[in-house]
C-alpha cells in the first residue's frame, strides 16, 4: 500500500473550515484514500474515503486530485470537539489491513 | 447501545503473567480485528478474524494468540507478558471488506 504524508500538527479557529492536506504520490490506481480520526483517549472513528470523486458526507468532505497523488480532508466548520488526530490512509479495497502514519494533530482554538 | 466494547479498559499486571482482553460487536459485522497503539501512538494491525478464520496475521510474537468463539466476539489471550506489551490495544470490526472500520475504547495493558 501506498504511503502517505501530512504535517504533524495544525491549528483552525473555531466555526472556520478545517483543511487537512494529504500527499499520496505514489498511489495505485486501485488504491482507495481513506480518513480516519482519533480523539483523545478514544478509539479511532471512520470520517469518509473515496478512490477518484469527491466526497462529502455529515462529517466532512474529500477532495481528492485529478492525478490522485493528493487529497484535502475539509471539516466545513470546525468545532472544539474536532479537535483530535487524524489519520490519511490508502489501501487496496479488498485489503483488509490498514497501515496507519503519525497523522495530523489538529487543534481547534477559541 | 455500545457498538464495539473491549474489557477491561485498563489492566495492570506483573511481568510473566498471562492476560485475556475481550472483545464484543453487535454490529453484525463478518471481520474483527486487534490493534496495538504503542507510546509513540502509532497504530499497528495485528491480527483480524472473519468469520472464525484468521485471514490476517501480522509479524507479532506467537505469545499473543486471537480467540473468536463467535463473529462477534475476538478475544486477545496474552501470555508470558513483558514490559514492551505494555500499551492501548483497540478491537475493531467492520463488514468483509468493508472500508469503514468501528474502534471499540481501547484497553491500556501496564506491565510491571
Amino acid at each position: 500500500d501506498a504511503k502517505t504524508t501530512q504535517p504533524p500538527s495544525m491549528d483552525c479557529a473555531e466555526g472556520r473550515a478545517a483543511n487537512l492536506p494529504c500527499n499520496h504520490s505514489t498511489i495505485s490506481g486501485n488504491e482507495y484514500v481513506y480518513w480516519y480520526r482519533q480523539i483523545h483517549s478514544q478509539g479511532p472513528q471512520y470520517i469518509i474515503h473515496g478512490l477518484k470523486n469527491n466526497e462529502t458526507n455529515e462529517m466532512a468532505s474529500l477532495i481528492i486530485t485529478e492525478d490522485r497523488k493528493s487529497s484535502t480532508l475539509i471539516l466545513p466548520h470546525a468545532t472544539l470537539r474536532d479537535t483530535a488526530v487524524y489519520y490519511c490512509i490508502v489501501r487496496v479495497h479488498s485489503n483488509y489491513q490498514l497501515i496507519w502514519g503519525a497523522g495530523t494533530k489538529l487543534i481547534i482554538k477559541p | 447501545d455500545t457498538a464495539v466494547s473491549q474489557t477491561p479498559k485498563y489492566l495492570v499486571t506483573q511481568m510473566g503473567n498471562d492476560k485475556s482482553i475481550k472483545c464484543e460487536q453487535n454490529l453484525g459485522h463478518d471481520t474483527m480485528y486487534w490493534y496495538k497503539q504503542d507510546s509513540k501512538k502509532f497504530l499497528k494491525i495485528m491480527f483480524s478474524y472473519n468469520n472464525k478464520e484468521l485471514i490476517i496475521n501480522e509479524t507479532v510474537p506467537n505469545r499473543f494468540s486471537p480467540k473468536s468463539p463467535d463473529k462477534a466476539h475476538l478475544n486477545l489471550h496474552i501470555n508470558s507478558l513483558e514490559l514492551g506489551d505494555s500499551a492501548v490495544y483497540f478491537c475493531a470490526s467492520s463488514q468483509e471488506g468493508g472500508a469503514e472500520q468501528y474502534f471499540g475504547p481501547g484497553t491500556r495493558l501496564t506491565v510491571t
